[in-house]
């Protein structure tokens, strides 16, 4: 079967510096993204790893280690618009973007 | 200028009834998608049309059944609603990439909230 695993909450302060989870056991796989979710609202697309390593996207980076079935989302200079829930999701359809989502963390950035 | 559009963005009606929710996407994709979203947050892909062709469809009851008129437009009409069927349904759109040429990434929409009482 497939199965992602995240953590289902995570607190920190504005400005701080947060890392989320993401493991993974998929029968394929393409590529790992990541997307941020406020309440009510739609999934929006931060980014997305094929390869191993850091991608950086303004304060949001990506890590992937396909050797570990692993990546996180880091989040930094968190600002209040930050609480939301984020999930990571696997690509394992070739070329479609079949995505199986993981439970989703939820963010909460206090003051 | 919405880039993907679904209506009715809140969906009320009884167990038993009927009921569709519209999706179309002014992106120029060739791939489109039905989500349902849980009360849990649970995203769970349902279907996905590639160029009005049915190209993948999960474990979903035949209640269900997805349309697509054109490579705009990817339609959802459910039969004999259940109080089960209550929530999220999130259509989105994406490129069709050649393998190992993927994204990652979908553009969906604000969602379309079904209450089955």
């Amino acid at each position: 079967g497939q199965s992602l695993e995240q953590p289902s909450e995570v607190t920190a302060v504005e400005g701080a510096i947060v890392q989320i989870n993401c493991t993974y056991q998929t029968s394929g796989f393409y590529g790992l993204s990541w997307y941020q979710q406020h309440d009510g609202g739609a999934p929006t697309f931060l980014s997305y790893n094929a390869l191993d390593g850091l991608e950086e996207t303004g304060r949001f980076s990506s890590f992937l280690s396909r050797s570990d079935s692993y990546g996180y989302l880091l989040l930094q200079e968190l600002q209040m618009k930050d609480s939301a829930s984020y999930f990571c999701a696997v690509d394992f359809s070739g070329g479609y973007n079949k995505l199986i989502f993981g439970a989703g963390t939820r963010l909460a950035v206090h003051p | 200028d919405t880039a993907v559009s679904q209506t009715p963005k809140y969906l009320v009606t009884q167990m038993g009834n009927d009921k569709s929710i519209k999706c179309e996407q002014n992106l120029g994709h060739d791939t489109m998608y039905w989500y349902k979203q849980d009360s849990k947050k649970f995203l769970k892909i349902m279907f996905s049309y590639n160029n009005k062709e049915l190209i993948i469809n999960e474990t979903v009851p035949n209640r269900f059944s997805p349309k697509s008129p054109d490579k705009a437009h990817l339609n959802l009409h459910i039969n004999s609603l259940e109080l089960g069927d209550s929530a999220v349904y999130f259509c989105a759109s994406s490129h069709f990439q050649r393998s190992g040429m993927n994204t990652g990434e979908l553009f969906f929409g604000e969602g379309s909230r079904l209450t089955v009482l």
